[in-house]
């Protein structure tokens, strides 16, 4: 994968619990997202970010927030964990004008 | 919101068989892209197309840009093991839209 890194690969947490998932990137790519995988989903768009300082919601925002304060770091963050939050979570990034995105390796968040 | 079919959801192959997998949108999209992802891993990209009629090849994996621009289909040629994995496709219908994702194409190849 094309430079994406994701931390933690994988976590448990407790209902009502918060955690951050980080997402770092060293291509200077514009534009930067999290994805969700749920089984026979296949990816929704949480948030993203075409660059520092801007960010917008995606297809399923609720739960989530997102901050880009610099253009390598897209946190996301859960303030408040639920079950039905367990997923695998993608980073992406790209350049925008291109319209093709690079993935990370997925994080696996367990919810309980 | 727009809808991306992709189909087949699954295919049970013998190794040596060609494949093909398509998309098809609500919408005309201005580029399809196709990943594939590993177990355990994160979505890479195999091929973009970025005009109606595009035809573009990536080893073994061919993909074209339909000239409706509101499809696209991924071939496979004499396919191997490793290809197993699950292929999706994507698209965008505009510069600085929200790139959707088919619900991918789980690909077994049996040696």
């Amino acid at each position: 994968n094309a430079g994406v890194t994701q931390t933690p690969k994988f976590q448990v947490l407790k209902t009502g619990q918060s955690m951050t998932l980080q997402c770092a990137q060293d291509m200077n790519h514009e534009y930067m997202s999290w994805y969700r995988q749920d089984p026979g989903m296949g990816l929704r768009l949480i948030h993203y970010s075409v660059g520092a300082g801007i960010t917008d919601q995606g297809e399923v925002p609720n739960g989530y927030n997102v901050s880009r304060s610099t253009t390598e770091d897209f946190p996301l963050r859960l303030l408040s964990a639920a079950p039905s939050q367990t997923s695998v979570y993608f980073c992406a990034s790209g350049v925008d004008r291109r319209n093709t995105i690079y993935f990370g390796e997925g994080s696996w968040l367990t919810v309980v | 919101g727009q809808q991306l079919n992709q189909s087949p959801q699954s295919m049970f192959i013998q190794e040596g068989e060609d494949v093909s997998m398509n998309c098809t949108s609500s919408s005309i999209f201005n580029t399809w892209l196709w990943y594939k992802q590993d177990p355990g891993e994160g979505p890479v990209l195999l091929i973009a197309l970025y005009k109606a009629g595009e035809l573009t090849s990536n080893g073994r994996l061919t993909a074209q840009f339909g000239i409706t621009r509101k499809d696209s289909f991924l071939n496979i040629s004499a396919s191997i093991p490793s290809d197993v994995g699950i292929y999706f496709c994507a698209g965008r219908e505009t510069s600085g839209s929200r790139l959707t994702f088919g619900e991918g194409t789980q690909l077994t190849v049996n040696p």
